[in-house]
């Protein structure tokens, strides 16, 4: 199962854009990324998934580069109820498999 | 239509005791998969199940175990309790044919083992 690295932690403003950068060199081809968010005593939450390009939903964007090596969550926007752990996941597709969380990216948004 | 859910939701057990947590999956769902967390740490992977067998499993050991019932809920047992099997424990669900990779978590049963 391919490594992810995200920052530690990180810290917005409302009202901001807010990209967390997830790195994860040894991806393989049937790999797709995907993001989750968990608030406190709550289970993750899915965001967004994607496989290359771009990706976009009502919620975020998620910019995946051609060597697939890294992976941008973009928030716009971002209001203090997005604050939460983000975990950036790399796995084959396929539900018969088991999800690799990390430490994830503390995302706190100040007034 | 109910998405994942599990109970209790609270449990305090104290050391060398046997614990059952209780999960349902959203609805037209068939694989159920169990995760632990420790405070501060992301979710790790316990053992999934599909078609009432175990068909993956993590890094833990045989004092973990599980079943799936024939309507795909599923109960997570931990027998012998220790101080650190204190954690969050989720409960994901997801369909299968494999061509979504998105799993549903539930609120989770947080255990305090004393």
């Amino acid at each position: 199962l391919a490594k992810t690295t995200q920052p530690i932690s990180m810290d917005s403003y409302e009202g901001q854009e807010v990209n967390i950068t997830c790195s994860h060199n040894n991806i393989a081809t049937n790999d797709y990324i995907t993001w989750y968010q968990q608030f406190p005593s709550q289970g993750p939450r899915f965001i967004i998934q994607g496989y290359k390009t771009k990706v976009t939903n009502e919620v975020a964007s998620l910019f995946i580069p051609a060597d697939r090596k890294s992976s941008t969550l973009s928030l716009p926007r971002v209001s203090l109820s997005d604050t939460a752990v983000y975990y950036c996941l790399v796995a084959p597709s396929g539900s018969a498999r088991q999800l690799t969380f990390g430490s994830g990216t503390q995302l706190t948004v100040l007034p | 239509d109910a998405g994942v859910t599990q109970s209790p939701t609270h449990l305090i057990k104290t050391r060398g005791q046997q614990v059952t947590l209780r999960c349902s999956p959203k609805s037209g769902h068939d694989t159920v998969s169990w995760y632990q967390q420790a405070l501060g740490q992301g979710p790790q992977f316990i053992f999934q199940y599909y078609e009432e067998e175990e068909r993956q499993r993590g890094n833990f050991p045989d004092r973990f175990s599980g079943h799936q019932f024939p309507n795909y809920s599923s109960e997570l047992n931990v027998n012998a309790l220790l101080l650190g099997d204190s954690a969050l424990y989720l409960c994901a669900s997801s369909f299968t044919p494999e061509l979504d990779v998105t799993q549903y978590f539930g609120p989770g049963t947080r255990l305090l083992v004393l």
